[in-house]
């Protein structure tokens, strides 16, 4: 299984871009990145999916390096509604399994 | 349609008592989950269903059961409560398609259960 790593916690203030970072150094041929996001007290939802470069929809950017061994969700001008705890995880083809780690808090700031 | 949909919303058992949380989905999805967050942190998986007629023990199986009653229901059962077993409860769904990596998943709205 790759595991993932992210950073506990990040603030920021609305109106700027937020990037965070996920590490995945033993990321598999055929697995695909995938980021959610939580809010408090409500399950996590799915933000963006991608396999390699970059992918954009109306929420966010991926950008995955050619190596794939790390992955970057980009936040576009974020807004209090913002603050949640973000999740990468990688998918493990096969075993059907899905390991969610701590995450990262972000917190938006006025 | 409803989606995840999971009962009771909310729990409060004493130490010992027994409970069945109950998860239903309407996707016609193969796979389900079920997670437990504790205060502050992230998910962790209890059981899953890759499809109907199997279950696999996740990361924190210990005191727990689960029942892939249908291809819609999923149930956890707490035998034993303990104050440990004091969570929140996720049941999710999956397409569980071929190229399982490339599906998402979809979680409920969660069960708060607090063990005295």
């Amino acid at each position: 299984l790759a595991k993932t790593t992210q950073p506990i916690s990040m603030d920021s203030y609305e109106g700027q871009e937020v990037n965070i970072t996920c590490s995945h150094n033993n990321i598999a041929t055929n697995d695909y990145i995938t980021w959610y996001q939580q809010f408090p007290s409500q399950g996590p939802r799915f933000i963006i999916q991608g396999y390699k470069t970059k992918v954009t929809n109306e929420v966010a950017s991926l950008f995955i390096p050619a190596d794939r061994k790390s992955s970057t969700l980009s936040l576009p001008r974020v807004s209090l509604s913002d603050t949640a705890v973000y999740y990468c995880l990688v998918g493990d083809r096969g075993f059907n399994k899905f390991y969610f780690g701590s995450g990262t808090k972000l917190n938006v700031k006025p | 349609n409803a989606g995840v949909t999971q009962t009771p919303k909310f729990q409060v058992l004493k130490t010992g008592q027994s409970m069945t949380l109950q998860c239903a989905q309407d996707m016609n999805h193969n796979s389900m989950y079920w997670y437990r967050q504790d205060p502050g942190m992230g998910l962790r998986l209890i059981y899953y269903s890759a499809s109907e007629g199997t279950t696999d023990k996740g990361e924190v199986p210990n005191g727990y059961n689960v029942s892939r009653l249908n291809k819609r229901e999923f149930s956890l059962r707490l035998e034993s409560a303990a104050p440990s077993q004091t969570s929140v409860y996720f049941c999710a769904t999956h397409r569980g398609a071929d190229r399982v990596a490339q599906e998402t998943q979809y979680f409920g709205p969660g069960t708060r259960l607090l063990v005295l």
